[in-house]
C-alpha cells in the first residue's frame, strides 16, 4: 500500500514569511509525528496526535511552530515568521496506533530559509 | 540531557565485515528500541526492532543485541556491503510516546 507522503519536498521561502507542510499519513494509522532534522544531525521531536486527544506538544521549539490534523488523516505543520535556524528537513511518521512503536516515515520536506 | 547517546559518530568497515554501533539510554521506563537507515534524501526507514524482554534479535544480516543491566544496545551488521553504506539512527520510548532518537552513525563500507 501507499506509504506516508509529504508535501511539498522542497520550500524555499524568505526570512519573516510562513510556510505549511503537509503530511499525509499511512491509512489507518491513527498516531502522527512531526521531527525536525537539521543537517547532519538526529532527528528532533516537534508534536505527536493520536486519535482525538489533546497533541502532545511538547517538542515545539517556540510558538511559532503549530500543527494541525483532522480526524484520523492529514496533518499541517504551520511556521509563522520563518527565520534561518529553521532550515531543515522535516519529517512526517505514522503508526498503527500509539501503543505499536513502529513508525514509518514520509520523504520529508526540506526547508531552506534564505 | 540527552537521552539517547550513539556512539561512534562515522565507521568505515571493509566489505565482508562486521560492523558495530552502539547506544545507551537513561530512562528505565522506555520499552522499545528500534534502529532506523537512512539514505541520503529519504526519511529513516526501520531496520530492526527489540523490546527488553529478549537479550538478542536477529533479522538476515542485522542482529540487535540488547544488555538492560547495562541500559546498553547495539546494532551489527555482518558481512557488512558497500549498500549498507547509510546513517544509522537507534531511538527508543516509552509507551505511548514518541521515539527519541541518537544523532547517528554515518556507515560506509569500502569495496
Amino acid at each position: 500500500g501507499a506509504g506516508v507522503s509529504q508535501s511539498p519536498s522542497n520550500k524555499v521561502t524568505e526570512k519573516g514569511k510562513d510556510v505549511e507542510l503537509r503530511c499525509d499519513p499511512i491509512s489507518g494509522h491513527t498516531a502522527l509525528y512531526w521531527y525536525r532534522q537539521r543537517l547532519g544531525q538526529g532527528l528532533e521531536f516537534l508534536i505527536y496526535f493520536q486519535g482525538n486527544s489533546a497533541p502532545d506538544k511538547s517538542g515545539l521549539p517556540s510558538d511559532r511552530f503549530s500543527a494541525e490534523r483532522t480526524g484520523e488523516s492529514v496533518s499541517t505543520l504551520t511556521i509563522q515568521r520563518t527565520q534561518q535556524e529553521d532550515s531543515a528537513v522535516y519529517l512526517c511518521a505514522s503508526s498503527l496506533n500509539r501503543n505499536r512503536g513502529e513508525q514509518y516515515f514520509g520523504p520529508g520536506t526540506r526547508l531552506t530559509v534564505t | 540531557q540527552q537521552q539517547v547517546k550513539q556512539s561512534p559518530q562515522s565507521l568505515i568497515v571493509q566489505k565482508g565485515g562486521i560492523s558495530i554501533i552502539n547506544c545507551a539510554y537513561e530512562n528505565t521506563a522506555f520499552d522499545y528500541f528500534p534502529w532506523y537507515q537512512q539514505f541520503p534524501g529519504k526519511g529513516p526507514a526501520l531496520l530492526i526492532a527489540i523490546r527488553p524482554d529478549v537479550s538478542e534479535k536477529k533479522e538476515g544480516r542485522f542482529t540487535i543485541s540488547f544488555n538492560k543491566s547495562a541500559k546498553q544496545f547495539s546494532l551489527h551488521i555482518m558481512d557488512s556491503q558497500p549498500g549498507d553504506s547509510a546513517t544509522y539512527f537507534c531511538a527508543a520510548r516509552k509507551a505511548g510516546t514518541a521515539l527519541i532518537f541518537g544523532k547517528g552513525t554515518t556507515l560506509s563500507v569500502s569495496s
